[in-house]
């Protein structure tokens, strides 16, 4: 059975800081998808990013960037120069193989940006 | 474009009464899922629709649970009796999904259900 971990349940910054939040998921299949949801207070889940596990390319988009290693089990996400409007739970997911389509959720981490 | 709707936002009862939930999802996605999350914890999915018909409910609690998702495009979740433990946020998620693809589920606003 496949499963997510995010050992930090909240975390706390000031602004301006960097932080990153870990990831790590256990699966026996080769083919998987990882998922980045921000949830802020109002309580919508929004999509950030999905990697599958054939493309280690890390990624960065703005003030956020993603490092994916399969060596390592993890999937990262890193907000360069934290702002308030970060402050939100962040849950890292998965999906695995071809033919199954169920999130698997972390547990989530609270991320509050102190102004 | 339209995201996935929810009603109501919040909902009160008290134990042993009913409620339903309704989701409207994004225009022509053809899959759509019902996600409970309980105060602390990730979503954990309940119910899956393709079109009007159901992929996966292994998780749904079907003595209580009901889903119906009649014409392929809105879907209702109901609970008949509510007990205490059934206090969640109720997520409704929809993807354009097709056989082949895993493709990205999009999330309503969810329905806050407190049972009393």
């Amino acid at each position: 059975a496949q499963k997510v971990t995010q050992a930090q349940t909240e975390i706390s910054v000031v602004e301006k800081e960097d932080v990153t939040l870990d990831c790590v998921y256990e699966t026996r299949d080769t083919t998987y998808y990882l998922f980045w949801y921000k949830q802020p207070p109002s309580g919508e889940l929004v999509f950030l990013i999905r990697r599958n596990s054939f493309d280690e390319q890390n990624e960065i988009s703005g003030r956020y960037s993603w490092n994916f290693q399969k060596s390592t089990s993890s999937f990262n996400f890193t907000i360069t120069a934290s702002q308030v409007v970060d402050s939100a739970v962040y849950f890292c997911a998965l999906i695995v193989g071809a033919g199954s389509y169920q999130l698997t959720f972390g547990k989530g981490t609270k991320l509050s940006v102190i102004p | 474009e339209a995201g996935v709707a929810q009603s109501p936002r919040y909902k009160i009862i008290e134990k042993r009464q009913s409620v339903a939930f309704w989701c409207n999802p994004i225009s022509g996605h053809a899959t759509l899922y019902w996600y409970q999350q309980i105060l602390g914890q990730g979503p954990k999915l309940l119910i899956q629709f393709q079109n009007n018909g159901v992929v996966d409910d292994s998780q749904l609690p079907k003595d209580r649970f009901s889903a119906e998702r009649l014409k392929g495009v809105d879907s209702t979740l109901k609970i008949q009796p509510a007990k205490l433990e059934d206090s969640a946020v109720y997520l409704c998620a929809s993807s354009s999904l097709s056989t082949a693809l895993i493709d990205t589920q999009y999330f309503g606003p969810g329905t806050r259900l407190t049972v009393l």
